[in-house]
């Protein structure tokens, strides 16, 4: 799988969009990227998934540019309630053959 | 709620005890995933089962061991415990096939606290 790096912590006020963007240099081909986002105490969510260009659901974006090589988790009007940690994971187009690692994440505080 | 049921919910045992996490997968998931996390420490991967066979191995101590059962359940066994191991254990299920498959759905996890 490939390593991914992201920002340890970032702070955003409520209402704010909010972007997370993580590292993932040596992604291979068939790599796609994925974030969950987890609560204290409470086990993982998905959140989106995308491959290239723009994934979007209803609950966020994720950009992804040409090379690949980076990703943004955009996060619309953030509340109170998506003080969380958000996790990249970059992996084949078969989780079931492969470790699902999650790295360190990126804790996220919403301020009121 | 994820589908994935994970029991007990808490555990409070001595150190050199053992202890047995069962986790039941979504229905029609052949693959299952633990993962132990200590406090305020990321996910640590320890195995994973694709239909009753080990498919992946991370971190795992020696003193744990798991297995995947015919109807898919799983345990996760941990033994001699050490105050160290207290944590909070994740299991995750996912559909596993050979195709598209990379969202995994995660139980409410079991806190172990070992004294």
């Amino acid at each position: 799988l490939a390593k991914t790096t992201q920002p340890i912590s970032m702070d955003s006020y409520e209402g704010q969009e909010v972007n997370i963007t993580c590292s993932h240099n040596n992604i291979a081909t068939n790599d796609y990227i994925t974030w969950y986002q987890q609560f204290p105490s409470q086990g993982p969510r998905f959140i989106i998934q995308g491959y290239k260009t723009k994934v979007t659901n209803e609950v966020a974006s994720l950009f992804i540019p040409a090379d690949r090589k980076s990703s943004t988790l955009s996060l619309p009007r953030v509340s109170l309630s998506d003080t969380a940690v958000y996790y990249c994971l970059v992996g084949g187009a078969n989780f079931g053959n492969e470790k699902l690692t999650f790295g360190t994440g990126t804790r996220l505080t919403i301020i009121p | 709620d994820s589908g994935v049921t994970q029991t007990p919910k808490h555990l409070i045992t001595a150190t050199g005890q053992r202890v047995t996490l069962r986790c039941s997968p979504r229905s029609g998931d052949l693959s299952v995933y633990w993962y132990q996390q200590s406090l305020d420490q990321g996910l640590q991967f320890l195995i994973q089962y694709y239909n009753g066979e080990e498919r992946a191995k991370g971190n795992i101590l020696e003193r744990f061991s798991a297995q995947q059962f015919p109807d898919l359940h799983s345990e996760l066994n941990l033994s001699s415990l050490e105050l160290g191991d207290s944590a909070l254990y994740f299991c995750a299920s996912s559909v596993g096939e050979d195709r598209w498959d990379t969202e995994a759905f995660f139980g409410q996890g079991t806190r172990l606290t070992v004294v």
